[in-house]
């Protein structure tokens, strides 16, 4: 099994819905992150975790939120999708500055 | 904005020859970090250089950071037809373990 796994790996969805991403992991890692990366550009941070008790925004959190369910899990949740969420979304988790470990994404397509 | 920029955004080369990649940040820096991104795939950490370090090696790659210029490179050695793919280059600002991604080099390795 990987070590962090997204699913879905392919959505597609109309505007308007709502949609969850999620991400597991058995890195064991207290650290996990959310970006989304947009077509010939760098990953923009969505949100991003240190524990489960602890939830903070990135760069462009708007539209989205998440939930902490367990070390472990950490959810993505588009309230109500637009086409310009239309992306690839990327689950990492980090331990101290060793390098993050990510998922291996999930396309979203908001029609 | 991000924090990273490479350079260049594109680069092709024959087998065998060698590659270099150039990333320039803007603030101080506590780390730097360069991942390889194949085809939509999730990214892969390559190699991870503090502030206070100059170069780092692992196989056929190697890393400097200039923190007087703001700037770091990647060179890769003999590259091969595998390496083909994306580059990022990452900065962690601080403590917190957050990494803001460049928007990439995107390498084309010719047999």
């Amino acid at each position: 099994d990987a070590d962090v796994t997204q699913t879905p790996r392919n959505r597609i969805t109309k505007t308007g819905k709502r949609i969850m991403l999620e991400c597991s992991q058995t890195k064991g890692h207290d650290r996990m992150y959310w970006y989304r990366q947009d077509p010939g550009l760098g990953l923009r941070l969505i949100y991003y975790s240190f524990d489960v008790k602890d939830i903070n925004k990135g760069e462009i959190s708007d539209g989205y939120s998440v939930s902490r369910q367990a070390q472990a899990k950490f959810s993505l949740s588009l309230e109500s999708a637009i086409p310009n969420q239309t992306a690839l979304y990327f689950c990492a988790t980090s331990d101290t500055d060793s390098g993050y470990t990510f998922g291996s994404g999930t396309r979203l397509t908001v029609v | 904005s991000q924090q990273g920029e490479e350079d260049p955004q594109a680069l092709s080369i024959q087998e065998g020859e060698n590659a270099t990649m150039n990333c320039s940040y803007k603030t101080s820096i506590n780390n730097l970090q360069w991942y390889r991104q194949n085809s939509g795939r999730g990214l892969v950490h390559l190699i991870l250089i503090r502030s206070n370090e100059r170069e780092k090696h692992s196989g056929r790659l190697r890393v400097t950071l200039d923190t007087s210029k703001k700037s770091s490179s990647l060179l890769i050695t003999a590259s091969r037809a595998a390496d083909t793919a994306s580059y990022f280059c990452a900065t962690g600002m601080d403590s917190s373990y957050k990494l803001i991604f460049g928007s990439g080099t995107r390498l084309l390795v010719r047999p």
